[in-house]
């Protein structure tokens, strides 16, 4: 069965670097996202991405963060300074439609720790 | 944002036995309720979804029932099994494309 490949699985950093994460979605699915699980709290959503822009963001998703799909394959999440509070488990999800119809696939996730 | 709500964080059952798992909602815009399991160390797996104009759905040992007028959603797991034990999550989606999640219900099934 086809599944959404993240990596690293664990990225530590220091405070103030920049960072990628890396994903590659299910190969014929056209919508991407970001969410991130800060420990002990709930899934949220950071960003979409639909047909190279992004569709929503949330509050969450400032200036210091940046989505790409630098080829027809990877999805990436840029942080470029990194904060303490930034530190938690970042999942990729890819869907082949935006509506609730198709559920999203997720990735396994990169647990950030930011030092 | 306590748009979804899963108001128990763990719940214990017996093989062979039901597990009821709520949630509940604020949102009465949603238009989809889904269900994803979480094992440790890896992503939230799709398990089973409803659309808001329906109000069971059947998968399998999986069951999602709607309530809409109390906003309330539960998944039924019957019978179940120790593989079962996991994170489970709700989550709904309305006219935009993203997820919003419950805190997430721990179930443990024991032999």
């Amino acid at each position: 069965e086809p599944e959404v490949t993240q990596t690293p699985s664990h990225q530590v950093t220091q405070m103030g670097q920049e960072v990628i994460l890396r994903c590659v979605p299910i190969s014929n699915h056209l919508y991407f996202y970001w969410y991130r699980q800060i420990l002990g709290q709930k899934v949220e959503f950071l960003v979409s991405f639909y047909n190279n822009e992004i569709s929503e963001k949330s509050e969450i998703f400032d200036d210091q963060f940046s989505v790409e799909r630098p080829d027809g394959s990877n999805f990436t999440l840029k942080i470029r300074s990194t904060k303490l509070e930034d530190s938690a488990m970042y999942f990729c999800a890819s869907t082949f439609s935006g509506d609730g119809n198709q559920p999203q696939h997720f990735g396994d996730g990169t647990r950030l720790s930011i030092l | 944002d306590q748009q979804v709500k899963q108001n128990s964080p763990s719940l214990s059952v017996q093989e062979g036995r039901i597990s009821i798992l709520n949630c509940d909602y604020t949102n009465s815009m949603f238009d989809y309720f889904l269900w994803y399991k979480k094992y440790p160390a890896e992503g939230p797996t799709f398990l089973i979804s409803i659309s808001s104009i329906k109000d069971k759905n059947e998968d399998g040992r999986f069951t999602v029932f709607l309530n809409k007028s109390a906003k309330h959603l539960s998944l039924h797991i019957v019978p179940s099994q120790p593989g079962d034990s996991a994170v489970y999550f709700c989550a709904a989606f309305y006219n935009t494309d993203k997820l919003i999640f419950g805190t997430g219900t721990r179930l443990q099934v024991f032999p």
